[in-house]
């Protein structure tokens, strides 16, 4: 148990629905991360929130919405996914983003399967 | 570019040691971290080094050499449960972290 929690765990959605992730970390973090894994493949950082507001957004496409409603809350808003979307998604938190180093505690990841 | 290298997989056997090697290219550097990953389950950290050296926690140690660009992670006295991946990543000059992609550790009795 890190402390970090994601829901659902698993996800099987089609490419016209529309779906959200949550996560909510309960370490007392001020920063929030989304991360891609798929199969062989480094973790590809989506999104990074620091005291709710959005730091980083790496070239993600727009049918993925990230949402940080409180710094205890993140949300990854889904619509119209494509089957390459099909991974593991992971949240993770840490006391503060960037500007130092800072260990990332791990939610156990949504695996998500669009058809 | 950036760029974290490590072996795809390592086999290795229960009650031996095993060394998992990570070189790594980045545009500065401000530490290392190593995670470990069962399968199905969240990534866990197991260390940071940022000054060259060897650091020991209980059975598992970790290693860097700042001027090589190269870490590993030694395991000791190998049990059934290190069956895992392992995650090695460097931190840039920007504190952002650059991600190997996982060495899958199989332990075999």
């Amino acid at each position: 148990e890190t402390g970090v929690t994601q829901t659902p765990r698993h996800l099987v959605m089609g490419m016209t629905n529309k779906k959200s992730l949550k996560c909510e970390q309960h370490l007392g973090h001020n920063a929030m991360y989304w991360y891609k894994q798929s199969a062989k493949k480094p973790l590809e950082l989506m999104f990074v929130y620091n005291f709710k507001e959005q730091t980083e957004n790496n070239s993600v496409p727009s049918r993925f919405s990230p949402e940080c409603p409180n710094s205890s809350h993140l949300f990854l808003h889904l619509h119209t996914l494509q089957p390459e979307d099909s991974a593991l998604y992971l949240c993770a938190s840490s006391q503060e983003g960037g500007g130092k180093p800072d260990t990332q505690y791990f939610g156990p990841g949504t695996r998500l399967t669009v058809l | 570019g950036q760029n974290i290298d490590q072996p795809t997989e390592m086999t290795a056997t229960e009650g031996a040691i095993v060394q998992i090697n990570c070189t790594y290219q980045t545009s500065g550097f401000n530490g290392l971290f190593w995670y470990q990953q069962h399968a199905g389950e969240a990534p866990t950290f197991l260390s940071y080094n940022v000054l060259d050296g060897l650091e020991e926690k209980g059975r598992f140690s970790s290693f860097l050499s700042r001027s090589k660009g190269y870490s590993y992670l030694l395991l000791k006295e190998l049990q059934m449960k290190d069956s895992a991946s392992y995650l090695c990543a460097a931190l840039d000059s920007n504190y952002q972290l650059i991600w190997g992609a996982g060495t899958k550790l199989i332990i075999k009795p």
